[in-house]
């Protein structure tokens, strides 16, 4: 048990779906993250939200869109997505960002995302 | 780029001896690495991190080495076990964490 939950951990969903992504960190961190887990690839970071503000957004596609309403919570809104999207989706979260991430992160066990 | 990288994907060790993961880093700016362990099913675990005015750290069973010279990161597990059989990334920070692809580790009886 790492103080990260991701729910749902499994979803299938098609093209034309909308479905969203739930992460709760029960540790008191200020920062949260969503990486992107794909086959052969290294970690992707796709969003960092530090003190409910989006701190970073690496070019990631407008389908799939961050919400943090607060320092404990972190949503994915996924929409229109495709079948490349299909991917373990991993919330993490760090005691601090400043600007470099240094320390440690505490990821949940991931939403595996079927895009069809 | 930048990219931080293993040199194996896939790393196969007898149970009890030791397992060495290696890990290349390109900035040499990095000032912060850390260890991941990821088990089927899960998120990556943190193990074991080291800062760059280090050049070896201890944990349980676990050794971190880092040589700045050649940009080199490795993880050394001791007397591996079954439940030692995961992936292992590497990731170094400077202004953001890079990791690396991951090398599985595959423990044979």
């Amino acid at each position: 048990e790492t103080g990260v939950t991701q729910t749902p951990r499994h979803l299938v969903m098609g093209m034309t779906n909308k479905k969203s992504l739930k992460c709760e960190q029960h540790l008191g961190h200020n920062a949260m993250y969503w990486y992107k887990q794909s086959a052969k690839k290294p970690l992707e970071l796709m969003f960092v939200y530090s003190l409910e503000e989006r701190v970073e957004n690496n070019s990631v596609p407008s389908r799939f869109s961050p919400e943090c309403p607060n320092s404990s919570h972190l949503f994915l809104h996924l929409h229109t997505l495709q079948p490349e999207d299909s991917a373990l989706y991993l919330c993490a979260s760090s005691q601090d960002w400043r600007g470099g991430g240094t320390g440690e992160l505490f990821f949940g066990e991931g939403s595996r995302l079927t895009v069809l | 780029g930048e990219s931080v990288g293993l040199h194996l994907p896939t790393l196969s060790v007898q149970e009890g001896d030791n397992s060495i993961i290696n890990c290349a880093y390109s900035n040499s700016a990095s000032d912060y690495f850390i260890w991941y362990k990821q088990e089927s099913g899960k998120g990556p675990q943190f193990i074991i991190d080291i800062r760059s005015n280090m050049d070896k750290r201890q944990g349980q069973r676990v050794t971190v080495l880092l040589n700045k010279t050649v940009k080199h990161l490795s993880l050394q597990i001791a007397a591996t076990q079954p439940g030692d059989s995961a992936v292992y990334f590497c990731a170094e920070t400077y202004d953001k964490i890079i990791f690396g692809k991951g090398t599985r580790l595959h423990i044979l009886p």
